[in-house]
């Protein structure tokens, strides 16, 4: 199965900055997903970013907020804007179909 | 919509003993089923897939079952040791989107 290379792995920002987060996954794969898993909750899927077309994105979330980029088969990123404390969370990315999925090790974002 | 239930959420218990943990999810309609291991702070490993046409698959000391009708799965972990404590979180898999529990946190205490 695919591995996948994300960091940052934390970060501490200022409410009103924004953070990108890269993914690198060390073989092609056609559909990348992002996720937020907020403290003592589980994941919630964020948008599905595929390779030559824009992120389709889950009800609660919006381009603006976390615009998505995924230039080829093996890159993605994923920022977050205009953070607030409630932005607070872990993120994480992932890879795969059907098969089976394989998670990046996440960000654990601060947001003060 | 899915809901995926992990019961219970959480447990202790002491080195050797067996593990059970219980996922339940209430549209039977999956295609595959997955359970994540996830340590504090982290990203989640891969422990097992069960696909929707297998009842159980197994891996060392992993052994994870799969009930559709009932829509249920099972994940025993055989001997415990304190290296597997961490968050066990299951996630019924369908149209590449997957629904997720809240997870089983354990602690295996030496």
């Amino acid at each position: 199965s695919a591995v996948i290379s994300q960091k940052p792995s934390r970060d501490i920002c200022q409410r009103g900055t924004s953070l990108t987060i890269q993914c690198q996954v060390d073989s092609q794969v056609t559909m990348m997903f992002w996720y937020r898993q907020q403290p003592g909750q589980s994941l919630t899927l964020i948008a599905t970013a595929n390779q030559g077309s824009e992120a389709t994105y889950e009800s609660g979330f919006v381009i603006d907020k976390f615009p998505i980029s995924r230039p080829n088969l093996t890159f993605s990123t994923l920022t977050v804007s205009n953070m607030s404390p409630e932005d607070s969370s872990i993120y994480l990315c992932s890879a795969g179909q059907g098969h089976g999925y394989t998670f990046g090790s996440g960000t654990r974002l601060t947001v003060v | 919509k899915q809901e995926v239930t992990q019961i219970p959420a959480a447990l202790s218990v002491p080195e050797g003993e067996n593990l059970v943990l219980n996922c339940s999810f209430t549209d039977s309609a999956i295609y595959n089923l997955q359970w994540f291991r996830q340590d504090p702070g982290k990203g989640l490993t891969s422990l097992l897939l069960i696909q929707s046409s297998q009842r159980e698959q197994t891996s060392g000391r992993l052994n994870a079952s799969l009930d559709k009708s009932s829509g249920r799965s099972t994940l025993y972990i055989a001997a415990s040791q304190p290296g597997d404590s961490a968050t066990y979180l299951c996630a019924v898999i369908r149209n590449n989107r997957l629904a997720f529990g809240k997870g089983n946190q354990v602690v295996v205490i030496p």
